[in-house]
């Protein structure tokens, strides 16, 4: 147990469709990001939140809108997706946003788009 | 050129052997470097981070070497159970840029 916990772990969606994904850390950790980790691929990271802030956005298609409430939870809204867009996509906590401390990951949601 | 490059193997090996993996990276200014392991299908879990002294932790080794811009891993005495990718981490700031990842299949 990471006290990092993602919801849902495994997501079919049309193209059409509209979901979200859910992240929760329970470490007390100010950073929050997401990661996109295709089929041998390195893990790419897409958003990085301090303090419900976001200081990255590593040119992320509009189809994938964040949102971050409270340093504790982080959502992913994904829309009109593409089946390239498959993947599994994993959010991190670290406990600040630059100092050398290390993520701690969930379990990542694998997200299949048909 | 990759941020973080790792050659991606797969490094096939008998139990008991010592297996070394490099990582190099493009960014001199990143501040601390981390090695993660990942299991099929799982998430990856920090297994040590990487100190300019060297540092190790049980039968696993890291260096650092800046002027180079690399780093290693060396895991003695392989175990059947070391089986797994090997992802090598640098923080550049506000981000932790990953490596493709090194895969170790340990043999009986």
């Amino acid at each position: 147990e990471t006290g990092v916990t993602q919801t849902p772990r495994h997501l079919v969606m049309g193209m059409t469709n509209k979901k979200s994904l859910k992240c929760e850390q329970h470490l007390g950790h100010n950073a929050m990001y997401w990661y996109k980790q295709s089929a041998k691929k390195p893990l790419e990271l897409m958003f990085v939140y301090n303090f419900k802030e976001q200081t990255e956005n590593n040119s992320v298609p509009s189809r994938f809108s964040p949102e971050c409430p409270n340093s504790s939870h982080l959502f992913l809204h994904l829309h009109t997706l593409q089946p390239e867009d498959s993947a599994l996509y994993l959010c991190a906590s670290s406990p600040r946003w630059t100092e050398n401390t290390e993520a701690f990951f969930g379990q990542g949601t694998r997200l299949t788009v048909v | 050129r990759k941020e973080v490059e790792q050659d991606p193997g797969p490094f096939n090996v008998p139990e008991g052997a010592t297996v070394a993996f490099n990582c190099t990276y493009s960014n001199s200014a990143s501040q601390s470097f981390f090695w993660y392991r990942q299991d099929c299908r799982k998430e990856p879990k920090l297994l040590m981070s990487v100190y300019s002294s060297g540092n190790e932790d049980g039968r696993f080794t890291a260096q650092l070497n800046r002027a180079s811009q690399y780093i290693s891993l060396l895991i003695r005495d392989s175990k059947l159970s070391d089986s797994a990718t090997y992802l090598c981490v640098a923080r550049e700031g506000g981000k932790l840029i990953f490596g493709q990842g090194t895969e170790l299949s340990v043999k009986p």
